[in-house]
C-alpha cells in the first residue's frame, strides 16, 4: 500500500542554518505531496504542496521538489530562524483510499 | 474566518465512560475526517465521511463511532473510553475530496483515559 517514511527527530539547528528534512514515498498512481507544519499547541496547517511531478512547492522560504525518478519529497529552507521550531510532517493523497496518508513527523528546533 | 472547531481541547476521564468530542465546520466542506496522532506514529485515520449520511472506517476505527446528520458536523463518539484511547485527536475537513486539496485541522483535543 501507500505510505510515506521520513527523517527522524528531533532535529536541532542554529538560527540561520540550512535545513532539509527528507521524505520519501510508497504509491502507486500519481499521488499529491504536502508538508503540513504543526506549531506547539496547534492543529496542522498546510505549508507547500505539488501536484505532479517535477513541481515545486514553496512557501514562507521552504521549498520541496517532487522527484518521481528517486520518489521523494524533501523539505528545504536555505536560512532557519527561531519561528521555525516546529514539527513538519510529509504527506500524499491517496483518492483510492480517500485519505490522506502521513509520515511520523520530525520535531525541528532552532537555537538562537 | 474559516475554521475547523475542536471541543474540547482537554478531556480527562475515567474508562468506560462514554463520550464525545465534537467537531463543526464553516466552509460547507463535504469531506471530513478524524485523525489521532500518537509518538512516532504520524496521524492516523480512524474514520472519514464523504458527505452527509455516509462515513466509513479509517485505518484505526475500532472503539470509535461517527455520526454526519449535517454537513458541517462530525463528532467522534467513545462508546466505552479504555486507557489506549489516550491520545490527541484530530477533526480535518477538505473542500472537494481530498484529491490535490489542503486539509484544514482543528487545533486538537487531547484526551486522557485513566
Amino acid at each position: 500500500g501507500n505510505s510515506v517514511t521520513q527523517m527522524e527527530g528531533p532535529v536541532t539547528l542554529s538560527e540561520e542554518a540550512f535545513l532539509t528534512i527528507n521524505c520519501t514515498y510508497t504509491a502507486t498512481g500519481y499521488p499529491s505531496l504536502f508538508w503540513y507544519v504543526q506549531y506547539p499547541g496547534e492543529g496542522l496547517q498546510l505549508l507547500l504542496k505539488a501536484t505532479k511531478a517535477d513541481d515545486k512547492g514553496s512557501n514562507k522560504g521552504f521549498e520541496a521538489t517532487y522527484r518521481k525518478e528517486t520518489t521523494s519529497f524533501h523539505l528545504e529552507k536555505g536560512s532557519v530562524q527561531v519561528s521555525d521550531s516546529a514539527v513538519y510532517f510529509c504527506a500524499l493523497s491517496d483518492p483510492s483510499a480517500s485519505k490522506i496518508i502521513f509520515g511520523s513527523g520530525t520535531r525541528l528546533s532552532i537555537r538562537p | 474566518e474559516a475554521q475547523v472547531t475542536q471541543n474540547p481541547r482537554y478531556l480527562i476521564t475515567v474508562t468506560g465512560k462514554k463520550l464525545t468530542v465534537t467537531c463543526s465546520q464553516n466552509m460547507n466542506h463535504e469531506y471530513m475526517s478524524w485523525y489521532r496522532q500518537d509518538p512516532g506514529l504520524g496521524l492516523r485515520q480512524i474514520y472519514y465521511s464523504m458527505n452527509v449520511e455516509v462515513t466509513d472506517k479509517g485505518d484505526v476505527p475500532e472503539g470509535y463511532k461517527v455520526s454526519r446528520k449535517e454537513k458541517r458536523n462530525f463528532p467522534l463518539i467513545l462508546e466505552s473510553p479504555s486507557p489506549n484511547q489516550t491520545s490527541l485527536y484530530f477533526c480535518a475537513s477538505f473542500p472537494r475530496g481530498i484529491a490535490n486539496t489542503e486539509a484544514f485541522f482543528g487545533q486538537g483535543t487531547r484526551l486522557t483515559v485513566v
